[in-house]
């Protein structure tokens, strides 16, 4: 079992549309989560963190944790075509990052 | 704040050649970080330094490898006798203790 899994799509969704998007991690003792948005040849974004159960919003961006399920999951909403990229979870081990492969959003106008 | 900065952008080199990436991290965060990451995969962690003590490293990071911090500020990576399957994106980030990391644009290393 990979210690942080997504779906690597692509996703599709329609302009305006939420776009919804899911990890897993197997370790139970994480604490820390975070969500980067990588454009194809760049480099990763920060777009959003999370340590506590429950939903964080940041514009048009919410997180969600469920450390119980042991999942997270990103939202955009009103999806825009420039939103159109690859998404990675991260989970914090120790002071390292573990990330998933990447789940890849495509909005289409 | 001008982020954490990489050179070179792309480096193409010949198998069994060495050679050295450059990180200068945001100048206020101590803690400095090297991931590798391939086509279609997320990146791996390889090392990561607090201050100029390197304070871990992934077994990924065979002997070839070396990385540097000697001042606590910039970092460099070495990577000796390059092989085909060291050809990756090879990023590095910076923070301050238990807050989020930030990457610079990293280094596309190409071996022919």
């Amino acid at each position: 079992q990979k210690e942080v899994e997504q779906n690597s799509g692509p996703l599709s969704v329609p302009e305006g549309a939420i776009a919804s998007l899911n990890c897993t991690y197997s370790d139970r003792g994480s604490q820390s989560f975070f969500w980067y948005r990588q454009y194809s040849g760049k480099s990763p974004e920060l777009i959003m963190f999370i340590y506590s159960n429950g939903d964080k919003e940041d514009g048009r961006f919410t997180a969600q944790l469920n450390k119980a399920s042991q999942y997270v999951s990103l939202l955009i909403r009103d999806s825009q075509p420039s939103d159109s990229a690859t998404y990675l979870c991260a989970v914090r081990g120790t002071d390292k990052l573990i990330f998933g492969t990447g789940t890849r959003l495509q909005v289409f106008p | 704040d001008t982020g954490v900065s990489q050179n070179p952008r792309h480096k193409i080199t010949k198998r069994g050649q060495n050679v050295t990436f450059r990180c200068d991290p945001i100048s206020e965060h101590n803690r400095l970080y090297w991931y590798r990451q391939t086509l279609g995969q997320g990146p791996e962690f390889l090392t990561y330094f607090q201050n100029e003590a390197q304070l871990e490293k992934s077994r990924l990071l065979s002997d070839r490898f070396s990385a540097e911090r000697p001042k606590g500020s910039f970092s460099t990576l070495e990577i000796q006798r390059t092989e085909q399957g060291d050809s990756a994106m090879y990023l590095c980030a910076s923070s301050t203790p238990n807050q989020p990391q930030h990457f610079g644009d990293g280094t596309r290393l190409s071996i022919l």
